[in-house]
C-alpha cells in the first residue's frame, strides 16, 4: 500500500543538539511538506519542496532546515537555533494540483529533555 | 494572504444528531479550493471533503458535507448521524493557485460525540 512514513513516532533532544525527522513516501507525489502542530494553534508550514533538490521556506523555517535529494525522502533537521522545539511534526505530499489534497504521516512528537 | 478561521474551539454533540463545525476564509485569489481534515487523539491527518471555488454544487461524502457559500466566504463542515467515533479535532484548510499547492489551516474545532 502507498502511503507516507515517519519515523521516530517519539523522539527525545537534550538542549544544544540536532535532531533529523525523516518522511519517506511510495505516492509517487512530486510535493512534500512539514508542518509544525503546537495546542491551539494549528498547523504552521516550515518548509515545503514541489520538486527534487528544490525546497522554499514556510511561515516558520527559522530554526529548521531540509533536503530534497530524492523523490521519495524529505528529512527535516531541528537545529540547536530553533529555542522552542517541543511540538508534533506532520509530514505531507501532494500532487501538484490545488484541489488534490494531502496525504499525510502519523507524526513524531519531540520533545526537548 | 489567506487566512483560515475556525471560531469554535469546542463543541459538543450527541450521538446520532447532526453538527456544523464553522469555516470561514479569507483570500484574493479566484482560484482555490477548501479541504476539511479530522485528527483522532493518534495524531493522524485524515481527509474528509473537498470543494473548488468554481464548484456549483456543494460537496459530500457519506455522512460528510460541505455548506459552501461563496459569497460569504464559509465553508462548514456538516456531520449528520454523529457516531463516538467522530470525536476527533476537525481542520478546515485552503489551497490556492498561488501558493504551490500550499494549504493554509485553521486552528481547529475539538468536536466530541456523548451518548
Amino acid at each position: 500500500d502507498g502511503g507516507i512514513t515517519q519515523s521516530p513516532k517519539y523522539l527525545f533532544r537534550k538542549e544544544g543538539q540536532n535532531v533529523t525527522l525523516s518522511c519517506e513516501q511510495n505516492l509517487n507525489h512530486d510535493a512534500m511538506y512539514w508542518y509544525r502542530q503546537d495546542p491551539g494553534q494549528g498547523l504552521r508550514l516550515i518548509y515545503y519542496s514541489q520538486i527534487v533538490n528544490d525546497f522554499q521556506k514556510g511561515d516558520i523555517a527559522e530554526g529548521y532546515s531540509v533536503s530534497r535529494e530524492k523523490k521519495e525522502s524529505f528529512p527535516l533537521t531541528v537545529t540547536s537555533a530553533q529555542k522552542n522545539p517541543t511540538a508534533f511534526y506532520l509530514c505531507a505530499s501532494s500532487r501538484q494540483a490545488i484541489n488534490y489534497g494531502y496525504t499525510f504521516g502519523s507524526g513524531t512528537r519531540l520533545t526537548v529533555v | 494572504a489567506q487566512k483560515i478561521t475556525q471560531t469554535q474551539p469546542g463543541m459538543f454533540v450527541q450521538e446520532k444528531e447532526a453538527v456544523t463545525l464553522d469555516c470561514t476564509y479569507d483570500t484574493s485569489d479566484p482560484s482555490y479550493g477548501l479541504f476539511w481534515y479530522k485528527q483522532p487523539s493518534s495524531g493522524e491527518m485524515i481527509f474528509l471533503i473537498y470543494q473548488g471555488s468554481y464548484d456549483q454544487q456543494n460537496a459530500t461524502e457519506g455522512r460528510y458535507s460541505l455548506n459552501f457559500q461563496k459569497a460569504r466566504k464559509s465553508a462548514n463542515l456538516v456531520i449528520s448521524a454523529s457516531q463516538l467515533g467522530d470525536s476527533a479535532m476537525y481542520f478546515c484548510a485552503m489551497s490556492h493557485t498561488g501558493g504551490g499547492n500550499k494549504l493554509t489551516f485553521g486552528t481547529g474545532t475539538q468536536l466530541k460525540v456523548e451518548l
